[in-house]
C-alpha cells in the first residue's frame, strides 16, 4: 500500500516567518511531486509541482525534493494570513493516480 | 477556460432518495476523477476514467455508488440509496495527460458538491 504522510497540524507560524511543510512518501520509484493548497469550503488548487532533486522557488514559494530520503517540503517566505490554508502532498502511483496525504493546516498569525 | 463544472453545489437529501452528481471537465482532458472529501476520511478517489472509459473504480465505496461517462464533457455520480454516511463533499476533477507522467498528471478540481443526507 503506497502510502504519502504529513502531519496534520495545525502548524502555527507568525506572520513575515518561514513555514515548512513535510510529506514523505513510501514509493521510490515515484518521479513527480504535487503541493496543493485548500482554503476552508474551497477546492484543492495547484500551488507546486517538482520533479528533480534540489529546490524549485516560485516566488514566495519553494518545493525541496529528497529522493533518496523520499521526503518532499514546501518552504512559505514571509508568509501572510491569507497563507493559512490546508496544505495536500500528493504524489502519483505507477498507474499515475495521486495518492494523497491527509493535509497539514497551517494558521499564520498576524 | 471555465475550469472544471460541478452541479449542484448543494444537494440536501432524505435517507433512501436518489442523488445525482454531475460534471463538466475541462475541455481536452482526457482523464477525470470523482473524488470524496471528509474530516475524518480526507480525500478519497472514488473512480477514474481516461478517454470516457472508467479505469479503476476500486474506491467506490459499495454498490449503491454508480459513475458515468457517456462524452468527454460530462460526468454523472450517482448514489442509490443515500445513507446520512454518505454526506460529505464531492470533488470532480480532470487532468490531460494521465499515463504519460510529469506536468500531465496536473489534476484541476472543480468547486465541489457538498451533500448533506438527513
Amino acid at each position: 500500500q503506497k502510502e504519502v504522510e504529513q502531519n496534520s497540524g495545525p502548524l502555527s507560524v507568525p506572520e513575515g516567518a518561514i513555514a515548512s511543510l513535510n510529506c514523505t512518501y513510501s514509493d521510490r520509484g515515484s518521479q513527480s511531486f504535487f503541493w496543493y493548497r485548500q482554503y476552508s469550503g474551497k477546492s484543492p488548487e495547484l500551488i507546486m509541482s517538482i520533479y528533480s532533486n534540489g529546490d524549485k522557488e516560485d516566488g514566495r514559494f519553494t518545493a525541496q525534493l529528497n529522493k533518496a530520503s523520499q521526503y518532499v517540503s514546501l518552504l512559505i517566505r514571509d508568509s501572510q494570513p491569507s497563507d493559512s490554508a490546508t496544505y495536500l502532498c500528493a504524489v502519483p502511483d505507477s498507474n499515475y493516480q495521486l495518492i494523497w496525504g491527509a493535509g497539514t493546516k497551517l494558521i499564520i498569525k498576524p | 477556460d471555465a475550469g472544471v463544472i460541478q452541479s449542484p453545489r448543494h444537494e440536501v437529501t432524505e435517507m433512501g432518495q436518489e442523488v445525482t452528481l454531475r460534471c463538466k471537465p475541462i475541455s481536452g482532458h482526457n482523464s477525470l476523477f470523482w473524488y470524496r472529501q471528509t474530516m475524518m476520511r480526507g480525500l478519497e478517489l472514488l473512480i477514474y476514467f481516461n478517454n470516457n472509459v472508467p479505469i479503476d473504480d476500486s474506491g467506490m465505496p459499495e454498490d449503491r455508488f454508480s459513475a458515468k461517462m457517456p462524452n468527454a464533457s460530462f460526468s454523472t455520480l450517482k448514489i442509490q440509496p443515500s445513507e446520512p454516511r454518505d454526506s460529505a463533499v464531492y470533488f470532480c476533477a480532470s487532468s490531460n495527460g494521465v499515463g504519460t507522467g510529469g506536468s500531465t498528471d496536473t489534476q484541476y478540481f472543480g468547486p465541489g458538491t457538498r451533500l448533506t443526507v438527513l
